[in-house]
């Protein structure tokens, strides 16, 4: 079965500043989705960016942005320039076919 | 095009009684997941379902709770007997064949 680490359980940054969210995974499949997920405190499940395993190029969403290295099953996310409206759980994702698997979260406060 | 849409948004029930949560997937999305989510945790994967099947339900306690998605309608997730360990946000979530999913806000569940 697949597991995702998220080893931060908080973490918190200065506003402008560069934070970096780390996610590990266990997996023996070849073709993947890995996602990030923001949850603010109205709990609305919001994607923030996607991963197809398959694709060596980072993917970049704005400010967010990924470090995706498969061999060592590593998927961590970077937050640039961050804002106060950053503020919020994190959770990383794998998903293959239909089936999805969570992190426990990190909780990310952005200081003004 | 209308999110998926869930049902109540709080719900509060006693030790015993029933809870049904409704979910509305988007339109044009025949896959339907729900997932529990604990205060302080990430998301956990209950069920997966299709129009009139259950396609995987693995994370399912296998008492007490079950999940439909009929033919016309929304899908429903039922809770007999709640208890007080139920208490939770339930999500659902909505996809098109083997994509992304997408989630809806939640239903937060507090049993009394």
């Amino acid at each position: 079965a697949q597991t995702v680490t998220q080893s931060q359980p908080e973490m918190s940054v200065q506003e402008a500043e560069t934070v970096t969210l780390s996610c590990t995974y266990d997996t023996s499949e070849n073709n993947y989705y890995l996602f990030w997920y923001k949850q603010p405190p109205s709990r609305q499940m919001i994607l923030v960016i996607r991963q197809e395993a398959y694709k060596q190029q980072n993917a970049t969403e704005n400010r967010f942005s990924v470090n995706f290295q498969k061999a060592a099953k590593s998927f961590s996310l970077k937050i640039s320039d961050s804002q106060l409206g950053d503020t919020a759980m994190y959770f990383c994702a794998f998903m293959k076919a239909n089936d999805m698997r969570f992190g426990a979260g990190t909780r990310l406060t952005v200081k003004p | 095009n209308a999110g998926v849409m869930q049902n109540p948004r709080h719900l509060v029930r006693r030790r015993g009684q029933e809870a049904r949560l409704r979910c509305s997937p988007m339109k044009g999305h025949s896959h339907v997941y729900w997932y529990r989510q604990l205060p302080e945790e990430g998301l956990k994967f209950m069920v997966y379902l299709q129009k009139e099947n259950i396609i995987d339900e693995s994370g399912m306690p296998k008492e007490r709770f079950s999940a439909e998605f009929p033919k016309e309608g929304p899908s429903i997730l039922r809770i007999q007997q709640v208890v007080r360990g139920d208490s939770a946000a339930y999500f659902c979530a909505s996809s098109p064949v083997d994509s992304q999913q997408f989630f809806g806000p939640g239903t937060r569940l507090t049993v009394l």
